[in-house]
Formats: C-alpha cells, sequence, structure tokens
C-alpha cells in the first residue's frame, strides 16, 4: 500500500532562518508525482510545490525547494528566509498508483518565532 | 484568480439526518474531488469525478455517500444519514486534467458537525 510518513509533528524557527521539513513515502510504482501543500489558519490548502519522479532535478519556487531522493523515497521541503506568514501545517503527499487519489502524511506545524 | 467555492462553511446536523454539502469549482475545469479531513488526523481522499461518473472511490465512501453535478457548476457531496464519525472538515478539490499532471485546488472547506 501507499504511504506518506511525515515524522515531525511539529518545527519552528527564527524568522529569516532556513527550516527543513522531512517526508518519506513508500510506493512500488516507478513514475509518481509528490507534493507539499500549505495549510494556513484560514484551512484552505495551497500547493506549495510539486516533484515529477522521473526528473532528477530537484523541483524550487522562490523561497521553496525540495531534495528529492528517489531510491531512499524521501522527498524533503526546504524553506529559506522563514517569513511569518510561512506559519501553517504542511502536508506532504502523492499520487503514486492513481491518477486520482492523493495520498497525504500527517502533516507538520510550522511555527516561525519573530 | 479563479477559486474553488464551498457552502455552507460550517454545517451542524443531528445524526441520523442527510446533509448536502455544496462546491462551486473552478469553471474550466473537468476532474473534481471530494476530501474530508477528521481533526487532528490525515486528510483522506473520498472520491473523484469526471465526465458525470464516479472516477475512484476510497473505502470510505460507501453507500452512505454520493456525489452529483445537477448543473454546469455545482458539485455536491450527499451524506443520507450522518453519523457521529462523520464529523469533519470536508474539501472539495478540482483540476484542469488527471490529477497527476495537474494541480488540485481547493476549497475553503465546510465543517461538518453531526451532534
Amino acid at each position: 500500500a501507499q504511504t506518506v510518513t511525515q515524522s515531525q509533528p511539529e518545527m519552528s524557527v527564527q524568522e529569516a532562518e532556513t527550516v527543513t521539513l522531512s517526508c518519506t513515502y513508500d510506493t512500488s510504482e516507478s513514475d509518481y508525482y509528490l507534493f507539499w501543500y500549505k495549510q494556513p489558519p484560514s484551512r484552505q490548502m495551497i500547493l506549495v510545490i510539486r516533484q515529477e519522479a522521473y526528473k532528477q532535478q530537484n523541483a524550487t519556487e522562490n523561497r521553496f525547494s525540495v531534495n528529492f531522493q528517489k531510491a531512499a523515497k524521501s522527498f524533503s521541503l526546504k524553506i529559506s528566509d522563514s517569513q511569518l506568514g510561512d506559519a501553517a501545517m504542511y502536508f506532504c503527499g502523492g499520487f503514486m498508483d492513481s491518477n486520482y487519489q492523493l495520498i497525504w502524511g500527517a502533516g507538520t506545524k510550522l511555527i516561525i518565532k519573530p | 484568480e479563479p477559486e474553488v467555492t464551498q457552502t455552507p462553511s460550517h454545517q451542524v446536523t443531528q445524526m441520523g439526518q442527510e446533509v448536502i454539502l455544496r462546491c462551486v469549482p473552478i469553471s474550466n475545469h473537468l476532474y473534481f474531488y471530494w476530501y474530508r479531513q477528521i481533526l487532528g488526523q490525515k486528510v483522506e481522499f473520498l472520491v473523484s469525478f469526471y465526465n458525470n461518473e464516479i472516477s475512484e472511490k476510497s473505502e470510505i465512501f460507501d453507500d452512505q455517500f454520493s456525489v452529483e453535478r445537477p448543473d454546469g457548476s455545482n458539485f455536491t457531496l450527499k451524506i443520507r444519514s450522518t453519523k457521529l464519525e462523520d464529523s469533519a472538515m470536508y474539501f472539495c478539490a478540482s483540476s484542469r486534467g488527471t490529477a497527476s499532471y495537474n494541480e488540485q485546488f481547493f476549497g475553503p472547506g465546510t465543517r461538518l458537525t453531526v451532534l
């Protein structure tokens, strides 16, 4: 069965510092898609970044980047120059054996200290 | 910027009652989804919908649940006889194409409380 695991229930970082959120997953598929979504207190899910498994290059979006290690089935999110607005729940997820069903991790609560 | 909307934002109902949660997906999107998130737990996939039929559903999506696109804009989730354990946030999402190629855009959610 496909699973996504986020082992850090909560992380905190000083404003302007860098933080890395971990995510591991398990799948027997070779082609799949991984995502990080952010859920601020407003509860709306917002896509942060996506990675196609067939691409070796790590995805980046401004201050957000991933470290995708396919062999280790690891997909961590690095947030550089953390800002107060980054405070949210961060969910790692992926489409593995399905084109429709997004499998989610349990989430990591990110706290930004001013 | 177009967005997915959901109504109501909060629904309170008595156990055994029927509820209908409403969603308006982004207008040029073709694929629609429902997810739920029980407080403090993972987000769980319920169902996906394309071309007026269910394309995939999870084990959670039993006979008590149904989805419908009654007109060109709304996408609804009906729970026929609510149970206490149906209390959760319900998120609607839509995408232009199959999810592996296209981002799923999420609505703000409906908080369902079953008493």
